[in-house]
Parts: C-alpha cells; sequence; structure tokens
C-alpha cells in the first residue's frame, strides 16, 4: 500500500543529545514537509523540500535540521540547539501538479526530552 | 506569520444534530483552502481542498464552502453521529514560493450520544 510512514512512535532523548526522526513515503510524491504540534497551538511548519537536495527553512526552523538525498526520505534531526523539543512532529507529503493537491500525513512521532 | 483562525476551539453536539464551524485566513494572496479530519491516533486526513471564490464542497454529510474575498470557509456536518468525532483543521495555502500549509490550530469536536 502506499503511503507515508514515520518511526519511531515515541522517542526519548536526554538534553543535550541529537535525535533523528525518519519519514519515508512511497507516494512519489515531490514535496515533503515537517510539522510541529504543541498543546493548543496549530501545526507549526519546521522544514520543507520540494525537490531531492534542496529544503528550505519553515516558520519555526531553528535547532533543527533535514535531508533529502532520496526523494522518499525527509528526515528530521532535533539537535541540542532546540531549547524545547518536547512536541508531536508530523510529516506530511504532496504531489506538486497545481495548488489542489492535498496533503498526505504519516501518524506522527512524540518526542520527550527527559 | 500570517493567521489562519478557526472557531471555536471546542465544541460538544447531539448525535442527530447539524453543525458548522469557521477557519478564517489572509484574503491576500490565496490560492487554496484545505480542511482535513484528524481522529485521534490516527493521521490527518483531507476532507476537501477548494480554490475558487464561492466553491461548494460535499462529500456524504460533510460539506464545505469558501469565500476568498473576506477570507472565511465554513464546514457543516448534518446529522452528526459518534464517528465525526474529531478534530478538524483547515489550511491555508498562499503559494508565492512559500510551499507549506499554513494550519489554523483546529475545532475538536465531540459528537454526543
Amino acid at each position: 500500500d502506499g503511503g507515508i510512514t514515520q518511526s519511531p512512535k515515541y522517542l526519548f532523548r536526554k538534553e543535550g543529545q541529537n535525535v533523528t526522526l525518519s519519514c519515508e513515503q512511497n507516494l512519489n510524491h515531490d514535496a515533503m514537509y515537517w510539522y510541529r504540534q504543541d498543546p493548543g497551538q496549530g501545526l507549526r511548519l519546521i522544514y520543507y523540500s520540494q525537490i531531492v537536495n534542496d529544503f528550505q527553512k519553515g516558520d519555526i526552523a531553528e535547532g533543527y535540521s533535514v535531508s533529502r538525498e532520496k526523494k522518499e526520505s525527509f528526515p528530521l534531526t532535533v539537535t541540542s540547539a532546540q531549547k524545547n523539543p518536547t512536541a508531536f512532529y508530523l510529516c506530511a507529503s504532496r504531489l506538486l501538479n497545481g495548488m489542489n493537491t492535498e496533503a498526505f500525513f504519516g501518524q506522527g512521532t512524540r518526542l520527550t526530552v527527559v | 506569520i500570517l493567521n489562519v483562525e478557526q472557531s471555536p476551539q471546542s465544541l460538544h453536539v447531539q448525535e442527530g444534530d447539524s453543525t458548522n464551524f469557521t477557519c478564517s485566513f489572509p484574503s491576500s494572496n490565496f490560492y487554496a483552502l484545505h480542511w482535513y479530519r484528524w481522529e485521534t491516533a490516527k493521521s490527518p486526513e483531507a476532507l476537501f481542498v477548494m480554490t475558487l471564490n464561492g466553491d461548494e464542497k460535499k462529500k456524504g454529510r460533510i460539506s464545505a464552502t469558501l469565500n476568498t474575498k473576506e477570507g472565511y470557509s465554513y464546514l457543516y456536518i448534518k446529522g452528526s453521529q459518534p464517528e465525526d468525532s474529531a478534530t478538524y483543521l483547515c489550511a491555508w495555502y498562499s503559494g508565492g514560493g512559500a510551499d507549506g500549509l499554513t494550519f489554523g490550530k483546529g475545532t475538536h469536536l465531540i459528537i454526543q450520544p
């Protein structure tokens, strides 16, 4: 089945450690996105990529890094520079053939700093 | 950051009643407005993608309208059922090189039997 897969579902990190969240899609979508959700907040865009080897900062990119070496994969690294990393992270992908294509989402990764 | 506002934040509705809620977005640089349904422990799923002023879309008991000139969209649910319980997100797409969708905080809908 085609879809978008995030792993792991739950992740615990010690303060000062970097951690990488995985996002893979087999939908042949051009664009991939990382969003963060905090309690009482909407989804906020961290990074997005429209094409392999290219990505752009979203609204809250500080303390995060990404790569897009393959079309299918868009991993997110939460670095020690991210001051408040505990949150729910959602990955999404979208076909870029026009303005009216919907986003498909993974099931999310809940990151907790301990 | 341009805001997308949704109201109400949460809503309790009796099973069988109809309901509606609102998404407000910037009326400038409008490309598309998305509605998603996000059920607990699942991924958000698209309900509608709307692009034209005056557009109305329908999927079963759920429908949506769009006013791009004044910057709002309504989502309607007719004859609410327990399976309609979810968070409903709207997202504004402005295009213009900023490819990400800007999401509202969502309306959390609870259908009471």
